[in-house]
């Protein structure tokens, strides 16, 4: 069990750029979350997969952002034409479906938009 | 849905004093309520979690916490804490088995 990876760690890129973020879960784990967090604040809730299947957005997921679980394995979170207001850390953390609230986080993507 | 508020954003103490992290969560029929942990420059961890059954439940360094259902609230408390256990500390909860809703937090720095 090598835990939550999520790459990059860390990115910079300029304002109008799309930038892709990956997670890889727990691999027994059929679920799959996205939270984004920014200095002093709590995690905010994005969306979330049961394997495949996107079952909830958040009204902040704007139709700038896409979020995927293609194999019910891992996932991609992608920003189109960013915007300084993006730059957070992005968070992806997986459960498993009978365990409710037992997230398993991983490290972050730092996103600065600049 | 689920609100969590965190009465407090920063909480000073001196190692071996006693410290409370306050936490109250919006009302709702049934509700499972979590403390996560996040130490410097790591991912956020479970630190314990109350689903049902006793309403008091514990971690295994030391914290507990208390669902006091009449008051809304699920405090996290430690009688004496070390140096160690500077970090950030979120509550949370939800109400169904879908997703987690944060509180924005509270920064615990313990000092000597």
């Amino acid at each position: 069990d090598t835990g939550v990876s999520q790459n990059p760690r860390h990115k910079i890129t300029k304002r109008g750029q799309n930038v892709t973020f990956r997670c890889d879960p727990i691999s027994e784990h059929n679920r799959l979350y996205w939270y984004r967090q920014t200095l002093g604040q709590g995690p905010e809730f994005l969306t979330y997969f049961q394997n495949e299947a996107q079952l909830e957005k958040s009204r902040l997921l704007s139709d700038r952002f896409s979020a995927e679980r293609p194999k019910g394995s891992f996932s991609t979170l992608e920003i189109q034409r960013t915007e300084q207001g993006d730059s957070a850390m992005y968070l992806c953390a997986s459960s498993l479906l009978g365990s409710p609230g037992e997230l398993f986080f991983g490290e972050g993507s730092r996103l600065t938009v600049l | 849905a689920q609100s969590v508020t965190q009465l407090d954003s920063q909480v000073p103490v001196f190692e071996e004093a006693p410290v409370e992290l306050r936490c109250n969560y919006s009302s709702s029929v049934s509700v499972y309520l979590f403390w996560y942990v996040q130490y410097p420059n790591q991912g956020l961890q479970l630190l314990l979690k109350y689903l049902s059954g006793s309403t008091l439940v514990e971690s295994i360094n030391g914290f507990e916490a208390e669902f006091n259902k009449s008051q809304t609230s699920f405090h996290l408390r430690k009688p004496s804490v070390h140096i160690s256990d500077t970090a950030e500390y979120f509550c949370a909860a939800t109400d169904s088995w879908g997703k987690l809703q944060f509180g924005a937090g509270t920064q615990v720095v313990v000092t000597p």
